[in-house]
């Protein structure tokens, strides 16, 4: 099965500047996760979709982040204005069902580096 | 709240070594455990998990066994290959929060 699309790989934007994240999840994964990982951490949690439902969004930063799943399938992520702490590496995942017997299966992340 | 401790990195071991990389947790209720790799380059990855208390995790010569006592899911391998050379993640999920919480992750380096 084709796995979970990020694009794109590398955005670097100067700040204060818009910028958007796309992913597209597995087939049929009703789950889809957008997380933050900054240098030397584990990922953080931004926000969960059930379907086209935001269920958990509250690490998400709402006065500069945005997401939105149109239609229960892909996702956008955006950040606007971008500020330096900013930089990180987004990941997008997604799986059959919000439960722990449904793993997560991750993309490839897109990095971000805000000047 | 929920948080995941890993041993603190790198870790560059010689090909064949025995390797445990160390994972303690606090959570609340019965958390489901789980290791993650990441190998250069790429997305990252289920390696193993666990769901209950003195359950063990194992895939590609790696095991994990859920501890509840010392709370803490080692990941251990009897002999580690170049190829296992990645970023290992210890991870908790509570049903609570259906969130997934993970550590900081640990950089492995195997030598020929």
């Amino acid at each position: 099965e084709a796995g979970v699309v990020q694009s794109p790989r590398y955005k670097i934007i100067e700040k204060k500047q818009p910028v958007a994240f796309w992913c597209n999840p597995i087939s049929g994964h009703n789950t889809l996760y957008w997380y933050r990982q900054n240098l030397g951490q584990g990922p953080e949690l931004l926000i969960r979709y059930e379907n086209e439902e935001a269920v958990d969004d509250s690490q998400l930063p709402k006065d500069r982040f945005s997401a939105e799943r149109l239609k229960g399938v892909d996702s956008t992520l955006k950040i606007q204005p971008a500020e330096l702490g900013d930089s990180a590496v987004y990941l997008c995942a997604s799986s059959l069902e919000g439960g722990s017997n449904s793993p997560l299966h991750f993309g490839n992340g897109t990095r971000l580096t805000v000047t | 709240g929920n948080s995941v401790t890993q041993m603190e990195g790198p870790v560059t071991l010689s090909e064949e070594a025995f390797l445990t990389i160390n994972c303690t947790y606090t959570a609340t209720g019965y958390p489901s455990l789980f290791w993650y790799v990441q190998y250069p380059g790429e997305g990252l990855q289920l390696l193993l998990k666990a769901t209950k208390a003195d359950d063990k995790g194992s895939n590609k010569g790696f095991e994990a066994t859920y501890r509840k006592e010392t709370t803490s899911f080692h990941l251990e391998k009897g002999s580690v290959q170049v190829s296992d050379s990645a970023v290992y993640f210890c991870a908790l999920f509570t049903g609570a929060n259906s969130k997934l919480t993970f550590g900081k992750g640990i950089t492995l380096s195997v030598r020929p």
